[in-house]
């Protein structure tokens, strides 16, 4: 199975700082990574597909970028409605894996 | 608008089984992979199964197969997971999720709980 990790597990910050937060995975993924935000006692939601990719309706703020195996999902100024868990998931091989979670907290 | 409704979880003793439902409406869903994600209470998220439009191909991670079950019902709109020999490490909120890669709708979530 493909490992993912994250960097940093945690993180807190200021709204209107910019925050970025890493996922590799252990063998070459091309693009075939995406970005979930969970918020507390919530499912999922799906917010970057195929590492660079906006769904729509979330807004601009987000964004991803990489391929292969290192990857980065950014916020460009954090909201505080932002709070909650953030997971990368690659789906290049099966079983699809995620990454441990990096919880985002606002200062 | 696209709705997953997860239902049947519950309370189940350790070797005990469990079938959980997923009711999906708002799309075709005959059209759609479909996929059973779960999340241990305080941890990260686990793909569990996953299974093609017609039913033919169906995935499992390792630590589940031979143990549970996806299947689905297209005429019901119905997504399954039967779930047999539970075993403690088994207890988690059960998602059900729509699609092969990106999972872009997802239900709420039904909690089951494995103890004695």
């Amino acid at each position: 199975d493909i490992q993912m990790t994250q960097s940093p597990p945690s993180l807190s910050a200021s709204v209107g700082d910019r925050v970025t937060i890493s996922c590799q995975a252990s063998q070459d993924i091309s693009n075939y990574l995406n970005w979930y935000q969970q918020k507390p006692g919530k499912a999922p939601k799906l917010l970057i597909y195929d590492a660079s990719n906006l769904e729509p309706g979330v807004p601009s703020r987000f964004s991803g970028s990489g391929s292969g195996t290192d990857f980065t999902f950014a916020i460009s100024s954090l909201q505080p409605e932002d709070l909650a868990t953030y997971y990368c998931q690659q789906y290049d091989s099966v079983p699809p894996t995620f990454g441990p979670g990096t919880k985002v907290d606002i200062k | 608008e696209v709705q997953l409704v997860e239902s049947g979880g519950g309370l189940v003793q350790p070797g005990g089984s469990l079938r959980l439902s997923c009711a999906a409406s708002g799309f075709t869903f005959r059209n759609y992979w479909m996929a059973w994600v779960r999340q241990a209470p305080g941890k990260g998220l686990q793909w569990v199964a996953n299974i093609k439009q017609d039913g033919d191909e169906k995935n499992y991670v390792d630590s589940v197969r031979g143990q549970f079950t996806i299947s689905r019902d297209d005429a019901k709109n119905s997504l399954y997971l039967q779930m047999d020999s539970l075993r403690v490490e088994d207890t988690a909120v059960y998602y059900c999720a729509r699609g092969r890669g990106a999972h872009r709708h997802w239900g709420q979530g039904t909690l089951v709980t494995v103890s004695s």
